[in-house]
C-alpha cells in the first residue's frame, strides 16, 4: 500500500496570500497524483490530476507540481471560497488518500 | 453532465450488511475509460477508498476490507451497488459513489452527494 502523508495538518493564511500544501508518497507514484477540495457537508471536488493538470473549470490560481514522491498544491492568491480541506490521492493499482490539510483563515 | 446519486438505508444494526446503490445518469456508463467506485468518510475524518468495479464486472477492493465487501453492477439500469458485511460502529460514515477515470493518472471526476450511514442498535 502506498501511504500518502500531507503537511501541514492545518494551515492558517490570510485572504490574498499564497498557500502551499505538501503531499508525500511512501513510494513513487510517477504523476498519478490528484488533489481534491472539500467543503463542509459537500463531496470532494477534483482540482488537479496528473500532478499538475487543472480539472475543467478550476481557476488558474490553483496549480500543482511534483512527480515521484513529492507533490505540492499552490493557491496563488487565496479567496474566501478557498478555505476548505484539501486531500491528495494517488493511483498505483489501488487508491489511497492523504489525511488532508485544513486551510483556515 | 454526469450525475451520481446514492441511496439505501441510513441506519444499519451491528453485524448486519450495509447495502447501498448508486444511480448514474449522463455520460456513458459502459465506457472503457472509467471504473465506478465507492469511497467513505467517517464523521470528522478523512477519505477511504473502498473499491471499484468496471462495466465488465471486474472488481478491485481495498485489501483492508476484502473479506467483507462486494461491489456489483447492473448496466441495464446504469447503477452499481455496495455490500459491506458484519458492520460495526466503525463503519459509520458518509458513503460516496464516484466515477474514477482510468488513464495514465487515475482520478475521480464526478461524485455523488454522499449518504450518511449510521451503524447502531
Amino acid at each position: 500500500e502506498v501511504v500518502m502523508t500531507q503537511s501541514p495538518a492545518t494551515l492558517s493564511v490570510s485572504p490574498g496570500e499564497r498557500a502551499t500544501l505538501s503531499c508525500r508518497a511512501s513510494q513513487s507514484v510517477s504523476v498519478g497524483l490528484a488533489w481534491y477540495q472539500q467543503k463542509p457537508g459537500q463531496a470532494p471536488r477534483l482540482l488537479i490530476f496528473g500532478a499538475s493538470i487543472r480539472a475543467t473549470g478550476i481557476p488558474a490560481r490553483f496549480s500543482g507540481s511534483g512527480s515521484g514522491t513529492d507533490f505540492t498544491l499552490t493557491i496563488s492568491s487565496l479567496q474566501s471560497e478557498d478555505f476548505a480541506v484539501y486531500y491528495c490521492q494517488q493511483y498505483n493499482k489501488w487508491i489511497t488518500f492523504g489525511q488532508g490539510t485544513r486551510l483556515d483563515i | 453532465q454526469v450525475q451520481l446519486q446514492e441511496s439505501g438505508p441510513r441506519l444499519v444494526k451491528p453485524s448486519q450488511t450495509l447495502s447501498l446503490t448508486c444511480a448514474v445518469s449522463g455520460g456513458s456508463f459502459t465506457s472503457i475509460d472509467y471504473y465506478w467506485s465507492w469511497i467513505r468518510q467517517p464523521p470528522g475524518k478523512g477519505l477511504e477508498w473502498l473499491g471499484y468495479i468496471y462495466h465488465s464486472g471486474t472488481t478491485h477492493y481495498n485489501p483492508s476490507l476484502k473479506s467483507r465487501i462486494s461491489i456489483s453492477i447492473d448496466t441495464s439500469k446504469n447503477q452499481f451497488s455496495l455490500a459491506l458485511g458484519s458492520v460495526t460502529a466503525t463503519d459509520t460514515a458518509v458513503y460516496y459513489c464516484a466515477r474514477f477515470r482510468i488513464d495514465s493518472y487515475g482520478y475521480s471526476d464526478y461524485w455523488g452527494q454522499g449518504i450518511l450511514v449510521t451503524v447502531s442498535s
